[in-house]
């Protein structure tokens, strides 16, 4: 089935570790992206990409990277994690850039 | 830069009530209005969306109104039941321009449907 998968799903890690989070659609999308969002609250754009070597930051400022080798595949990298970054990440794509499709969220905790 | 302000940030209604939530935006050039629903847990689901040239779109229970003029567009339910109970997003785009592709999202409205 056609969907945006995201892993890991939920990870708790340590301060100044550092962490990818996966991000694969199947739907054939050129334009992904990845939003913050902290429970029930506004959805933050911190990266997004229009295709294959294609990367923008967002309107959040984000010590996170991502790269886009694939066109399938987006992750989104941190070097070293702090607790600041505790917060829910959401992957998503489209088609034209209109109706955007969200994974599932990776729960981030840093400790 | 594209700024969409939503009200308001929490809205209670008994059930059979209709709710009413209201965006703003900012950027002329917007094109494209969707609003998701994000049940508590899950993922933002689209519900409904209009785009420019069009000033009202329902689908059953729920509509979408734009005025373009004014840059604001509202979300309408109508009959509302329980399972409405979720957090809307409201969202504005400029489409397939150039610096298009962006959805900027709105703040934000929980809404809670008591039985």
């Amino acid at each position: 089935e056609a969907d945006i998968y995201q892993t890991p799903r939920y990870l708790v890690i340590g301060t100044g570790k550092k962490i990818t989070l996966e991000c694969s659609q199947t739907m054939g999308h050129d334009k992904m992206y990845w939003y913050q969002q902290d429970p029930g609250m506004e959805l933050h754009l911190i990266h997004y990409s229009y295709g294959v070597n294609s990367t923008e930051k967002g309107d959040l400022s984000s010590e996170s990277t991502v790269s886009r080798i694939r066109t399938e595949h987006f992750p989104l990298t941190l070097e070293s994690a702090r607790p600041s970054h505790t917060s829910q990440y959401l992957c998503a794509s489209s088609v034209d850039g209109d109706t955007i499709y969200f994974g599932e969220g990776s729960w981030l905790t840093v400790v | 830069g594209e700024n969409v302000e939503q009200h308001p940030s929490t809205l209670s209604v008994q059930e059979g009530d209709s709710a009413v939530i209201k965006c703003t935006y900012s950027d002329s050039a917007s094109n494209y209005f969707p609003w998701y629903k994000q049940e508590l847990g899950k993922r933002p689901q689209l519900i409904i969306d209009i785009r420019s040239n069009v000033g009202e779109k329902k689908d059953q229970r729920i509509a979408v109104t734009l005025n373009k003029t004014a840059k604001h567009f509202s979300l309408h339910i109508t009959e509302t039941q329980p399972e409405d109970s979720a957090v809307y997003f409201c969202a504005a785009s400029r489409g397939l321009d150039k610096q298009g592709g962006k959805l900027i999202f709105g703040q934000g409205t929980e809404l809670s449907v008591k039985p």
